[in-house]
């Protein structure tokens, strides 16, 4: 079975664009967490969906959105883009987005704002 | 809220070497979680400890889950090149049901 797959890989953008972010989830899990991971730091909770509803979100400004589709996979947008946006975006599946579930990551999209 | 401190940031060993990394919790955990992320990777779990006191094992890989539930360890013996990466625990608190709050993490290099 295919893992999660996330795309694009790599994404350069300047200050004030928006940029969309997509993830596919493990077949069979209906979660998708959303992470943010900056350069030396662990990964950052944004946003969790199960079942097409926003479960949780972290403490992230509302320029973040995300949603997800029928088919479980997701987007993340963020508007309005900042030079401090740029980080490893990484997208978790999990089968119903349980703490206690094992989180498989995507391999991320890494965003460079200029 | 929850916060997950990792020590220590750095740690180089020459190979064979054992190694450490210490995770604190802010608050009790529910359980915890250890992953560990290759240079250039995405993280990748390696275990899940949830009962008070718990020590797992998995080859030359020993975790540990404090009494309390709010700490836990990694110890890795006798390290090989293979275990070049940064180990990162999270964890999650009874106030969230899904929310894993992760750690800095401690970046592991070693000298062959």
């Amino acid at each position: 079975d295919a893992g999660v797959t996330q795309s694009p890989t790599h994404l350069i953008k300047t200050r004030g664009q928006h940029v969309t972010l997509r993830c596919s989830p493990i077949s069979g899990h209906k979660s998708v967490s959303w992470y943010q991971q900056v350069l030396g730091q662990g990964p950052q909770f944004i946003f969790q969906y199960y079942e097409k509803e926003e479960r949780g979100r972290g403490n992230f400004p509302d320029r973040f959105s995300a949603r997800q589709f029928p088919n479980y996979s997701s987007e993340l947008n963020v508007n309005a883009l900042l030079l401090g946006d740029s980080a490893l975006y990484l997208c978790a599946s999990s089968l119903v987005g349980g703490s206690w579930e094992t989180q498989y990551f995507g391999p991320g999209t890494r965003l460079l704002v200029l | 809220g929850q916060q997950v401190m990792q020590i220590p940031q750095y740690q180089h060993v020459q190979e064979g070497e054992d190694f450490t990394t210490y995770c604190n919790s802010s608050t009790t955990l529910s359980n915890i979680q250890w992953y560990k992320q290759r240079p250039g990777g995405h993280p990748v779990f390696l275990i899940q400890l949830v009962k008070s006191g718990e020590v797992k094992k998995q080859k030359r890989l020993t975790f540990q889950f404090g009494e309390a539930k709010k700490n836990s360890s990694l110890h890795i013996t006798a390290t090989q090149t293979t275990d070049v990466g940064t180990y990162f625990c999270a964890g999650s608190s009874g106030g969230s049901n899904y929310k894993l709050t992760f750690g800095k993490g401690t970046l592991l290099t070693v000298n062959p």
